[in-house]
C-alpha cells in the first residue's frame, strides 16, 4: 500500500527553528508537496520538490531525499501565525496526490 | 470570481436526502478534484476530472457522483446522504491533466448529516 508518515503534533517556541519530517512509501514518485493549513481554512501551497536537495523560500525550506523516501520542512524564525497544520503529499506513478494526515504545529510565545 | 469558490459554506442535512456541493474555478485549469477531510485521516480523494467531459474515481468514491460538463464547474452529488459522509469537503484544481502541477483549493464545505 501507499503510505505517508508525519508526526501528529509538534510544539515550538516563537523565534526558534522547527523541522517537520515526512517519510513516504508510494508506487512511483513524481514529486513531493508541502501545504500549510490553518484551522478552519483550505490548504495552501508552500513548496514542491522533485529532485534531491534543499529548496529555500524565505523562512521556509524543504528538503528531499528520494533514495530514502524522506522529506522535511524547515521553518525558521517562527512566528505565531505559523501555528497551523503542515501537510506532506506525494505524487505517485499515476500522478495522483497521496496525502499524509498532517502535522499540527503549535507555537508558544 | 478569483480562484475557486465552493457553495454552500456549510450545510446540515437529514440522512437520506440528496445534496449537491458546487465548485467553480475561473483559472481555466484542466484538472479538478474533490476531497474529504476527516480528523486524523488527512485528505482523501473522492473523484477527479482530468479535463472537461471526463471523470475518474478516487480513493473513496462510494456514495458520491460527479460531472464535468465544462471547464469551470465540477459539482459533487450525494444521492442519499448517510451520517458517515459528515466531513469537510474541499474542491481543488490544477493546471495540467495528469501532471504534477500544484493543486489550488477552494474554501471548503462543512457538511453534517444527521
Amino acid at each position: 500500500g501507499q503510505n505517508i508518515d508525519q508526526p501528529t503534533e509538534m510544539t515550538a517556541t516563537e523565534g526558534a527553528i522547527v523541522q517537520i519530517n515526512c517519510t513516504y512509501q508510494t508506487s512511483g514518485f513524481n514529486g513531493l508537496f508541502w501545504y500549510q493549513q490553518h484551522a478552519g481554512e483550505a490548504p495552501t501551497f508552500l513548496s514542491y520538490n522533485v529532485l534531491d536537495g534543499l529548496e529555500e523560500k524565505g523562512r521556509f525550506s524543504s528538503f528531499l531525499s528520494r533514495s530514502k523516501g524522506y522529506s522535511y520542512l524547515l521553518l525558521k524564525e517562527l512566528q505565531m501565525k505559523d501555528s497551523a497544520s503542515y501537510l506532506c503529499a506525494v505524487t505517485d506513478s499515476n500522478y495522483q496526490l497521496i496525502w499524509g494526515a498532517g502535522t499540527k504545529l503549535i507555537i508558544k510565545p | 470570481i478569483a480562484g475557486i469558490t465552493q457553495a454552500p459554506t456549510s450545510q446540515i442535512l437529514a440522512a437520506g436526502r440528496r445534496m449537491t456541493l458546487r465548485c467553480t474555478q475561473d483559472m481555466r485549469h484542466n484538472a479538478m478534484y474533490w476531497y474529504r477531510q476527516d480528523l486524523g485521516l488527512g485528505l482523501r480523494l473522492i473523484h477527479y476530472s482530468n479535463t472537461a467531459g471526463t471523470t475518474g474515481k478516487g480513493e473513496v468514491p462510494d456514495g458520491y457522483s460527479v460531472s464535468r460538463a465544462n471547464t469551470d464547474d465540477f459539482p459533487l452529488t450525494l444521492a442519499s446522504a448517510v451520517p458517515s459522509q459528515t466531513s469537510v469537503y474541499f474542491c481543488a484544481s490544477s493546471g495540467g491533466a495528469g501532471d504534477t502541477d500544484t493543486q489550488y483549493f477552494g474554501p471548503g464545505t462543512r457538511l453534517t448529516v444527521l
